[in-house]
């Protein structure tokens, strides 16, 4: 069966730090990878996505990157961390049938 | 662009009533719905799809109806208890599917009263 990791769990970051959030999926080959963010009691906001490695589509312009170094591997960074990157990110996977399947998260916190 | 409009926000209920939230897209491509469950500080965990090709859909206590003339569609939960407490997302699959994009509604936070 398929599973999703994502780590770190929690994250506390001054201002200006940088980021590196990571993602893996285990059991399937060549999936379509996302990371979204939620802020605290808001909806679900896509930030990138990938349908292959090297390959990453941008939703919204930001201060955040997204990397897919490996197949099942996918990446969150940023240089220079700002108050509103807080949030909650999830990352999802997603096989051809379209569903999307959500990691644990990872809880932000910037100062 | 593609939209899907979620309502009610909030919906309060007492345990053993119906809940009903209703999603519309705008996107006429769109061929896939899927409904997830949100508990709090979890992840979004998926309840029940629907593909357009078929109109209702049920699964125990939760069913879904699709019009895909109107462009809308609904998620209906039964006898409701206090562990259905959550809040509800609607999708819908984005430029026809191809790439397995969902646009996600706002959210509905549902309350069950006990």
């Amino acid at each position: 069966s398929q599973t999703i990791h994502q780590w770190p769990a929690t994250l506390v970051q001054p201002v200006g730090s940088p980021l590196s959030l990571e993602c893996t999926v285990e059991g399937t080959s060549n999936p379509n990878l996302y990371w979204y963010r939620q802020a605290a009691g808001r909806g679900l906001q896509l930030l990138f996505y990938s349908v292959g490695i090297g390959q990453i589509s941008s939703e919204v312009p930001q201060n955040l990157s997204a990397s897919r170094p490996q197949d099942r591997q996918f990446i969150l960074s940023s240089k220079k961390l700002l108050l509103s990157d807080s949030g909650f990110y999830l990352c999802a996977w997603s096989p051809l049938s379209e569903t999307q399947y959500f990691g644990p998260g990872t809880r932000l916190l910037v100062l | 662009g593609e939209n899907v409009e979620q309502h009610p926000s909030t919906l309060s209920v007492q345990e053993g009533d119906s809940a009903v939230i209703k999603c519309t897209y705008s996107d006429s491509a769109s061929n896939y719905f899927p409904w997830y469950k949100q508990e709090l500080g979890k992840r979004p965990q998926l309840i029940i799809d629907i593909r357009s090709n078929v109109g209702e859909k049920k699964d125990q206590r939760i069913a879904v109806t699709l019009n895909k003339t109107a462009k809308h569609f609904s998620l209906h939960i039964t006898e409701t208890q206090p562990e259905d407490s959550a809040v509800y997302f609607c999708a819908a699959s984005a430029r026809g599917g191809s790439q397995g994009n969902l646009i996600f509604g706002k959210g509905t936070k549902l309350s069950v009263k006990p």
